[in-house]
This record gives C-alpha cells, structure tokens and sequence, in this order.
C-alpha cells in the first residue's frame, strides 16, 4: 500500500472549513484514498473514501487532484467536536488490512 | 450501520496475570477481525488478523505467544495478554470490515485500556 504524508497539526477556528492535506504520490491505479479520525482515547471512526473523483458525505468532502497523489479532506463547518487526529490511509479496496501512519492533529479553536 | 463492541473498556491488572478482550460485531457478521495496538501519543500499531475458523495472521514482531488470538464464531474475536508486564499497558483497539461503494471499510471498536500494576 502507498506511504502517505500529513501535516503533524492544524488548527482551524471554530465554524470555518477545515482543510487537511494528504500526500500520497506513489499511489497505484487501483488504490483508494480513506480517511479516518479518532476522538481522544476512542477507536478510530470513518469518515469518507474516494478513487478518482471527489467525494461528499454528511461529515465532509473529500477533493482527490487530477493525478492522484494528493488529496484534502474538507470539514466544511468545524466545530469544537471535530477536534481529532485525522488519518489519510492508502489501500486496495479488496484488501483488509489498513495501516495507519502518524495523522494530523487537528484542534478547532473556539 | 456496523457496529463493534469491545468489551472490557478499561481493565487493570497485576503484573504476570493474563487478560482477555472480546470484540464483537453486533449486526454483522466478520469472518475477518484486526486487532491494534495503540501507546500513548503514537499512531495505531496493526497487531494481527483474527480469522474466523482458523489461525491469526500476526503482524511482523508481535509475539504470538503473548497474545493470543481467537475467532470462534462470526460475531466474536478475542485477544488475550498472557503473563501481562507494564509494558503491554496500552490501548487495545479491534475492528472488522464491511462495505461501503465497493470499498472494505473497517468499524472500530470503543478500544480497551490495558493497564498492568
């Protein structure tokens, strides 16, 4: 699976669009791009997934650039609750195994 | 949706003693689990894979011996801490796959935080 790259830490105020980036250039054709965030000392939670085109939810969008090897998770309207460690994890759909790598650490600002 | 329930959420114990962990999936059924483990501050470590009717798959460097892994029916895996020490306090983490356009999608479990006296 692809190595993927984030920022250690944002902040964004509260009520703004929350903007998170994710590196991911060595990306294969078949890779999906998932995000996930954890609450502190809760499991993870899933929040959107996408191949090629961008994608939207009830939790946020996610814009994946033309060639793939970068994406952004949008949380359009962050409030206090969305303060979490976002994780950008690259896989093959069929696969099961996901791996996680250091994340962001994202602290909406009141 | 999918829902996993990990079960005890907190547990302390005194050093050399063993601990069991239940996960469950509760309206679906996972022939395939994943345990993590998670220390302070640090990302989720992917420990093993729970397979339902057969051996773990252990993740390189995870002793087999001192977790134990068993899937003994659709709906539940179990890991167990063997002769626990301080250093395997930790946030235990299971989850199991389902599938959303297409994509396996993993569903956590709440975690259960292993402390050893």
């Amino acid at each position: 699976d692809a190595k993927t790259t984030q920022p250690p830490s944002m902040d964004c105020a509260e009520g703004r669009a929350a903007n998170l980036p994710c590196n991911h250039s060595t990306i294969s054709g078949n890779e999906y791009v998932y995000w996930y965030r954890q609450i502190h000392s809760q499991g993870p939670q899933y929040i959107i997934h996408g191949l090629k085109n961008n994608e939207t939810n009830e939790m946020a969008s996610l814009i994946i650039t033309e060639d793939r090897k970068s994406s952004t998770l949008i949380l359009p309207h962050a409030t206090l609750r969305d303060t979490a460690v976002y994780y950008c994890i690259v896989r093959t759909p069929t696969g099961n195994q996901f791996y996680f790598g250091t994340g962001t650490s994202l602290t909406v600002i009141p | 949706g999918a829902v996993v329930s990990q079960h005890p959420s907190w547990v302390i114990c005194k050093s050399g003693t063993s601990v069991k962990i239940e996960c469950r999936s509760l309206d679906f059924q996972a022939t395939t689990m994943f345990w993590y483990r998670q220390f302070p501050k640090q990302s989720l470590m992917l420990m093993a894979t729970s397979n339902e009717g057969s051996k773990a798959t252990y993740e390189q460097g995870v002793e087999k011996d001192k977790f134990l892994i068993n899937h003994a029916s659709l709906t539940l895996s179990t890991l167990t801490v063997t002769s626990a020490h301080p250093e395997d306090s930790s946030f235990y983490i299971c989850s199991a796959p389902g599938r959303i356009g297409g994509a396996n999608v993993l569903t956590f479990g709440a975690g259960s935080r292993l402390t050893v006296l």
